[in-house]
């Protein structure tokens, strides 16, 4: 199975700061990355797919980069309605598997 | 507007049978691939299962293989899984999704296994 390490698992930001979240995959997945935010007691939603391709409706802030086994999600210009958990999920093989998840909070 | 409302979850035993299902609309059901995902109390999320648009190709993880049944029927735009031999481990909010990106997600529905 391929396994995501996904870092940090907590994140404090400020409004207005700009973010990054990694997800470093065990081998090669070839931009088969998605990132989701989940907000308390919600449904996850999609934020980007094909590692940087942007969901429709959701805010350009959101951005999506990497390669190989090396993904990162940008959040730039921290927001109140950015505080969440925020997943990444390699959809290159299955089993499909999640990274273990970034609870971002504002400080 | 894309629905994807899942019912069917409820308390049960250990070893017995649950059937989930997940009624869609808002979108063309029989052109996506479905799947399910499940996420533990307050733990990450987890795939469970995905079936091809037709029903023809279905895939899970290991730790419900040949227990759990995931179809479709696109006349009725609904998705199934099929639950046997729970066990505790088996607790979790499953959600159904549509596409292979996961793109849609139901609100999700509660099963919990326990005596």
């Amino acid at each position: 199975d391929i396994q995501m390490t996904q870092s940090p698992a907590s994140l404090s930001a400020s409004l207005g700061e700009t973010i990054s979240i990694e997800c470093r995959a065990s081998e090669d997945i070839y931009s088969n990355l998605a990132w989701y935010q989940q907000k308390s007691g919600k449904s996850p939603q999609l934020l980007i797919y094909a590692a940087n391709r942007l969901q429709d409706g959701v805010p350009s802030r959101f951005s999506g980069s990497g390669s190989g086994t090396q993904y990162s999600l940008k959040i730039s210009g921290m927001q109140p309605e950015d505080e969440g958990d925020y997943f990444c999920l390699q959809g290159s093989k299955f089993p499909l598997t999640f990274g273990s998840g970034t609870k971002l909070e504002i400080k | 507007e894309v629905q994807l409302v899942e019912s069917g979850g409820v308390l049960v035993q250990p070893g017995r049978s649950m059937k989930l299902s997940c009624a869609a609309s808002g979108f063309t059901f029989s052109s996506f691939p479905m799947a399910w995902v499940r996420q533990a109390p307050t733990k990450g999320l987890e795939w469970v299962a995905t079936i091809s648009t037709s029903g023809g190709s279905t895939y899970y993880r290991d730790s419900v293989k040949g227990r759990f049944t995931i179809s479709r029927d696109n006349a009725k735009s609904t998705l199934y899984l099929q639950m046997d031999s729970l066990r505790s481990e088996d607790t979790a909010t499953y959600y159904c999704t549509a596409n292979w990106e996961l793109q849609y997600w139901g609100q999700g529905v509660m099963v919990t296994v326990s005596s």
